[in-house]
């Protein structure tokens, strides 16, 4: 079974340019969740789908962070402007239901200079 | 929201076995307790899951008092590559409870 994908691995802007990620979640996982990972802590949840509904946003700053998941399959965060804090890995985690454990993909590992 | 408690760091030799303890005072009744390992430029990687009492699987077991406020990661005889970050999660499938604390630190030395 393939697992999540995310793109790209790795990503370095300046602050105030735009960045978008990618993930393709694994198939048949209705709920897909997007968090922000800072070095030396835990994820921080961003936002969560179901299908190609939005679940909860509630963490997510909406001044800067957007999110789709069109078709409620791939989905795609974008950051418009960065910020020198939100330097961070950006993994995207998808499950079949409340139950099932949550499967993580690599992250994008994004750096603002 | 039910926030998690674990240490921060831990020390084992390779062989022994080792028992990570995450306390969740204010976990309600539709939780789960998921516990995760990374490692470093990686995703969280599912270790085991449990709602009450015991459950083994091939790598872990989680051990969950009747009071389920806090749980215990065993892993049976740890190598090297058990060098990772474990995280607590305590989960009702809802993202208003999804969160993650910093995680345990487990460094196993030869």
């Amino acid at each position: 079974e393939a697992g999540v994908a995310q793109s790209p691995r790795y990503k370095i802007i300046e602050k105030r340019q735009s960045v978008a990620f990618w993930c393709n979640p694994i198939s048949g996982h209705a709920t897909l969740y997007w968090y922000q990972q800072i070095l030396g802590q835990g994820p921080k949840l961003l936002i969560q789908f179901q299908n190609n509904g939005v679940v909860d946003d509630s963490q997510l700053p909406k001044d800067r962070f957007s999110a789709e998941r069109l078709k409620g399959v791939d989905s795609t965060l974008k950051i418009q402007p960065a910020k020198l804090e939100d330097s961070a890995v950006y993994l995207c985690a998808s499950r079949t239901g409340a139950s099932d454990t949550q499967y993580f993909g690599p992250g994008t590992r994004l750096t603002v200079l | 929201l039910a926030k998690t408690t674990q240490p921060i760091s831990m020390d084992s030799y390779e062989g022994q076995e080792v028992n990570i303890t995450c306390s969740h005072n204010n976990i309600a009744t539709n939780d789960y307790i998921t516990w995760y390992q990374q490692f470093p430029s990686q995703g969280p990687r599912f270790i085991i899951q449990g709602y009450k009492t015991k459950v083994t699987n091939e790598v872990a077991s989680l051990f969950i008092p009747a009071d389920r406020k806090s749980s215990t990661l065993s892993l049976p005889r740890v190598s090297l590559s058990d060098t990772a970050v474990y995280y607590c999660l305590v989960d009702s499938g809802s993202a208003r409870q999804l969160t993650f604390g910093s995680g345990t630190q487990l460094t196993v030395l030869p």
